[in-house]
């Protein structure tokens, strides 16, 4: 039943070494997200894929890159992690952009960065 | 400017009771939806409501209905005959049409909390 699903759950990892987090669908959505949600705020769009067409925010930082290889899966690449992208990431998607569509999100994976 | 504000950061519900939940928006795009999200603790953020800007009716799912003031741009949702189970923080989100980008503005939030 899991429409948007997110590996791992928890991830640990040190100071500026690298790490990816995955997420994968089976709602054969066009638009795939990345969100950074620090605790007790909203979530911070990063970025986007129309399809294969991404869609970086101004303010995301270099160090955060994704990839989208299929119409199912999308990664979330983080290069040198600081201790400030230590947050929860979630994944979600939507049918296409428009106003009226629904995000679905996956469960979120924890960032901790020791 | 494209904003949504709300402004409970806590509420406290008797179980069983109906409870409001504000949301105010600001956005000069003539077409937008309106929607509510909810994320337990576990940290998964789940659909709960949409209102599109140009329904003549309040939004209904279930124990959920959505409050849709166009005058006032508010979008407050009501949840009614509270569960332990609804204790979680709750999201507005608004995506405005074209020329907003289609991208979702969240709200800080609301937590609340059903009392036994």
């Amino acid at each position: 039943d899991a429409m948007v699903i997110q590996n791992p759950r928890y991830q640990v990892t040190q100071f500026g070494k690298p790490v990816t987090l995955s997420c994968s669908q089976t709602l054969n959505h066009n638009v795939m997200y990345w969100y950074q949600q620090k605790s007790s705020q909203a979530p911070k769009l990063l970025f986007h894929y129309y399809d294969k067409d991404f869609n970086n925010e101004a303010d995301t930082p270099d160090n955060f890159q994704s990839r989208r290889p299929n119409t199912s899966f999308c990664f979330l690449d983080i290069r040198s992690p600081g201790l400030g992208d230590a947050a929860m990431y979630l994944c979600a998607t939507s049918r296409d952009l428009g106003q009226e569509e629904t995000q679905y999100f996956g469960p979120g994976t924890r960032l901790l960065v020791l | 400017a494209q904003k949504i504000t709300q402004t409970q950061p806590g509420m406290f519900v008797q179980e069983k009771e109906a409870v409001t939940l504000d949301c105010t928006y600001d956005t000069s795009d003539p077409s937008y939806g309106l929607f509510w999200y909810k994320q337990p603790s576990s940290g998964e953020m789940i659909f709960l409501i949409y209102q599109g800007s140009y329904d003549q009716q309040n939004a209904t799912e279930g124990r959920y209905s959505l409050n849709f003031q166009k005058a006032r741009k508010s979008a407050n949702l009501v949840i009614s005959a509270s569960q332990l189970g609804d204790s979680a923080m709750y999201f507005c989100a608004m995506r405005p049409g074209h020329t907003g980008g289609f991208k979702t503005i969240f709200g800080a939030g609301t937590r609340l909390f059903v009392k036994a």
